[in-house]
């Protein structure tokens, strides 16, 4: 059962024009969510995050959206560049019921950014 | 400036042979994890460690083994290798639950 879903596997864009990248998530309990940045032969690396109290943070050309209602937050890369061509990662952590915090990572979306 | 180091970066195996892999933070990090990535199926956690001297079970225990030597280390030992477990491992740590984690370069398995 994925509690945190990015149902894009790939999505392509031009260089300069805008990425979007979907994560919905199914717990209510999650209050904390990060975007990862993954390039083969490497580990994430982390690219930006926001807390549940928020609805924007934007860091750069790198915005990421909450919509707490609709279980449904988004990164915008604004403008694209060849270099984010890369595995995108959403990730979502919450207080369970053993009151500790793990992260909870959806399967990623393979992003290619055209010249 | 090191961050999260991974040893080793490839290894090859036979069924049933042993081996740890090694994974140290210069962070001073309270937490750290190991995840293992398969094609399809991004990030999985096999253990964690929340704090020095506690270790949890995640998604895909079974298999692995760990230690939390003390809060720099952290180790992940397979017991007797199964085809199964070839997969790319990364070792991870975050200073709090509520914070970004940083991950190392991560191991390629391969077990024959």
């Amino acid at each position: 059962d994925q509690q945190v879903k990015q149902n894009s596997p790939s999505l392509s864009v031009q260089e300069g024009r805008i990425s979007i990248l979907n994560c919905d998530y199914t717990n209510s309990m999650f209050d904390y969510f990060l975007w990862y940045k993954k390039y083969p032969a490497e580990g994430p690396t982390f690219l930006i995050s926001i807390s549940s109290i928020k609805d924007k943070n934007e860091d750069g050309r790198f915005t990421v959206f909450l919509n707490k209602s609709a279980k449904h937050l988004s990164l915008h890369i604004v403008p694209s560049q060849p270099g984010d061509s890369a595995v995108y990662f959403c990730a979502a952590s919450g207080v369970n019921a053993g009151n500790n915090r793990k992260l909870i990572w959806g399967l990623g979306t393979s992003l290619a950014v055209n010249p | 400036n090191a961050g999260v180091t991974q040893t080793p970066k490839f290894q090859v195996l036979k069924t049933g042979q042993s081996m740890t892999l090694q994974c140290a933070q210069d962070m001073n990090h309270n937490s750290m994890y190991w995840y293992r990535q398969d094609p399809g199926m991004g990030l999985r956690l096999i253990y964690y460690s929340a704090s020095e001297g506690t270790t949890d079970k995640g998604e895909v225990p079974n298999g692995y083994n760990v230690s939390r030597l003390n809060k720099r280390e952290f180790s992940l030992r397979l017991e007797s290798a199964a085809p199964s477990q070839t997969s790319v491992y990364f070792c991870a740590s975050q200073r709090t639950a509520n914070t970004e984690a940083f991950f190392g370069q991560g191991t390629r398995l391969t077990v024959v």
